[in-house]
């Protein structure tokens, strides 16, 4: 079966950097996306992965690694607006988009 | 208005009721979507049409009815709900992938608790 799989919480400290792994397992591959999701509030796109390497946008980056079925999300200098969820979803070989079950990640004065 | 509009926000309903939710989005796509979010569940795609088309019906049960009159509207509706039916429901949009990275657009999402 196809699964994405990325941790359930996460906790940092403000100022730092967090990085968020995904891991996936689908039936071919056409690009991976992060997408933030405050509590109630609607999910909103961050990147978009098709090819190896990183991609840094600001102080979000994401790194995707195809051979190995994995993707990092940096956060760096976080702020208190950072708390949210990560969604991690993978585009598989029919263009159908396979979800994570996302990250909630936890910001700390 | 901007982006993908979702009423009502929140919404709850006895089993035996009727009811539907709305979706409309300003952003000139053509492709929308519903998804059913539970908490620390992944997103799971319920409908998807494509210019007012469905093409896609994921296994959803007889009591979830979509419509989409054009390509700007979407709806939801319900009946006879079960309790287990209590979520988040989030419409999306986007355009093509060819036209972009097929990016969802989404609205805020209805909150449906079932009595």
């Amino acid at each position: 079966g196809q699964n994405i799989d990325q941790p359930t919480e996460m906790t940092a400290t403000e100022g730092a950097i967090v990085q968020i792994n995904c891991t996936y397992q689908t039936s071919g591959f056409n690009g991976l996306f992060w997408y933030q999701q405050h509590a109630g509030e609607a999910p909103t796109f961050l990147s978009y992965n098709v090819l190896d390497g990183l991609e840094e946008k600001g102080r979000f980056s994401s790194f995707l690694s195809r051979s190995k079925g994995y993707s990092y999300l940096l956060l760096k200098e976080l702020q208190m607006k950072d708390s949210a969820s990560y969604l991690c979803a993978v585009t598989d070989s029919n263009y159908q988009l396979i979800w994570g079950a996302g990250t909630k990640l936890i910001i700390k004065p | 208005e901007t982006g993908v509009t979702q009423t009502p926000r929140h919404l709850v309903m006895g089993m035996t009721n009727k009811k539907s939710l709305k979706c409309e989005q300003h952003l000139g796509h053509n492709a929308m979507y519903w998804y059913k979010q539970s908490a620390k569940k992944p997103l799971e795609l319920m409908f998807v049409y494509n210019f007012k088309e469905q093409t896609e019906n994921n296994s959803v049960p007889s009591r979830f009815s979509p419509e989409c009159p054009n390509s700007s509207h979407l709806f939801l509706h319900l009946h006879t709900l079960q309790p287990e039916d209590s979520a988040l429901y989030l419409c999306a949009s986007s355009q093509p992938e060819r036209e972009g990275t097929g990016e969802l657009f989404f609205g805020e999402g209805s909150r449906l608790t079932v009595l």
